[in-house]
């Protein structure tokens, strides 16, 4: 059973607030991963990371950025939210940083801008 | 570039009856494929992957997936519905790198 948790779960803010989303696994994972999803929607990946100090964007562009100082956290943060940034927000994480593992999800955070 | 479609955005079945959900991928040498699912306010989780060998996959809660390379397909099969399989549901591919390539999933709906 894979461990990552997202906080917090559900967000209302307003608009030009800057924000955090926090996301930690508690196994040692290298790699670490957000997504962005809408509603009836695929998941986009618009942020990656293969260990401390690593962040690549993703494919989807994003005005979000990332930090990984500890391997066992990836927060996400927008500086100035606005209501384009409205959608669900999750964070996955895998083992190798050679070998194409599957991703373990957390449950998400669902962020509406205001 | 790699693919993913999922032809059918929702599904309704009885209870009890037989499931299949498609997925169609596209990449040119054989790829990594998922099936994960999603209920309502929750992340993912996996049901089951193929990496490589037998082409029939079991996976967890009675789900079971055949690659078949011939049709660049990867159907999730499930015998017998449960009203708990009632969530979404979404195909993978991941090719060379470990990014993953989602399709834009299927609705399960199980009526009792």
């Amino acid at each position: 059973e894979a461990d990552i948790y997202q906080t917090p779960r559900y967000l209302v803010i307003g608009t030009g607030k800057k924000i955090t989303l926090e996301c930690s696994q508690t196994m040692g994972h290298d790699k670490m991963y957000w997504y962005q999803q809408d509603p009836g929607m695929e998941l986009h990946l618009i942020h990656y990371s293969y260990g401390v100090n690593s962040t690549e964007k993703g494919d989807l562009s994003s005005e979000s950025t990332v930090s990984r100082i500890r391997t066992e956290h990836f927060p996400l943060t927008l500086e100035s939210a606005r209501p384009s940034h409205t959608s669900q927000y999750l964070c996955a994480s895998s083992e190798s940083q050679t070998v194409i593992y599957e991703q373990y999800f957390g449950p998400g955070t669902r962020l509406t801008v205001t | 570039a790699q693919s993913v479609t999922q032809p059918d955005i929702h599904i309704t079945v009885s209870e009890g009856a037989s499931l299949e959900l498609r997925c169609n991928y596209s990449y040119g040498a054989t790829p990594y494929l998922f099936w994960y699912v999603q209920s309502p306010g929750q992340g993912l989780q996996l049901l089951l992957k193929y990496f490589s060998g037998d082409t029939l996959v079991q996976g967890i809660k009675g789900f079971e997936a055949e690659f078949k390379r011939s049709q660049s397909s990867f159907n999730l099969r499930k015998p017998s519905v449960h009203w708990s399989d009632a969530a979404e549901y979404f195909c993978a591919v991941a090719g060379n790198t470990d990014k993953l390539i989602f399709g834009t999933g299927t609705r399960l709906q199980v009526f009792p």
